[in-house]
């Protein structure tokens, strides 16, 4: 089975500065999805980017870019110019691109903070 | 966008009683809807996973006498809580795909109060 490591269960940065939130996992499988997830405190949970394992290049969404390594396993999340509003708990999900095997499996989170 | 609209937001109960929870896909067809239990703060553990017409499957350890599932239209998903205990109080969160998408949209959950 899978799984999904996030090993910073907090994290704080200074407004506009910039943060890196770690995700690792573990898998055998070679094609995957691979997600970050917002989910503030009204708890809705929200997608931030998303990276197909298949390609090299690694995502990117405005402030949000992530530094994926395949052989590392290892899916970061980089916030540039945080914002108040990027304060919230992060998700790292995995998903199987193997048909009929479409959960979702989530890191145990990382509560990012931002100091004004 | 995609969205899911699930209700209710908030639900108190009495012990040994049902609560239904609804999951609505709005502007898209679910083929597959999700379940998760979310304690307080931490991960989401999913419950659940339902195709249209199907029964539901369940993960490990997941009681499917007491979380029934049903999934009979591309837009409804429900997750009824049977025989509520206090243990059973948390925050629930479904999540809808739809067939060829690897887009998954959360609905904004209902957090459950068992007295």
């Amino acid at each position: 089975a899978q799984t999904v490591t996030q090993s910073q269960p907090e994290m704080s940065v200074q407004e506009a500065e910039t943060v890196t939130l770690s995700c690792t996992y573990d898998t055998s499988e070679s094609d995957y999805y691979l997600f970050w997830y917002k989910q503030p405190p009204s708890r809705q949970m929200i997608l931030v980017i998303r990276q197909e394992a298949y390609k090299q290049q690694n995502a990117t969404e405005n402030r949000f870019s992530v530094n994926f390594q395949k052989a590392a396993k290892s899916f970061s999340l980089k916030i540039s110019d945080s914002q108040l509003g990027d304060a919230a708990m992060y998700f790292c999900a995995y998903r199987s691109a193997l048909f009929g095997n479409e959960k979702l499996t989530f890191g145990t989170g990382t509560r990012l903070t931002i100091i004004p | 966008g995609a969205v899911v609209s699930q209700h209710p937001s908030r639900v108190i109960c009495k012990s040994g009683t049902s609560v239904k929870i609804e999951c609505r896909s709005l502007d898209f067809q679910a083929t597959t809807m999700f379940w998760y239990r979310q304690f307080p703060k931490q991960s989401l553990m999913l419950m659940a996973t339902s195709n249209e017409g199907s029964k539901a499957t369940y993960e490990q350890g997941v009681e499917k006498d007491k979380f029934l599932i049903n999934h009979a239209s591309l837009t409804l998903s429900t997750l009824t809580v049977t025989s509520a205990h206090p243990e059973d109080s948390s925050f629930y969160i479904c999540s809808a795909r739809e067939y060829g998408n690897t887009r998954y949209t959360f609905g904004s959950g209902t957090r459950l109060t068992v007295v």
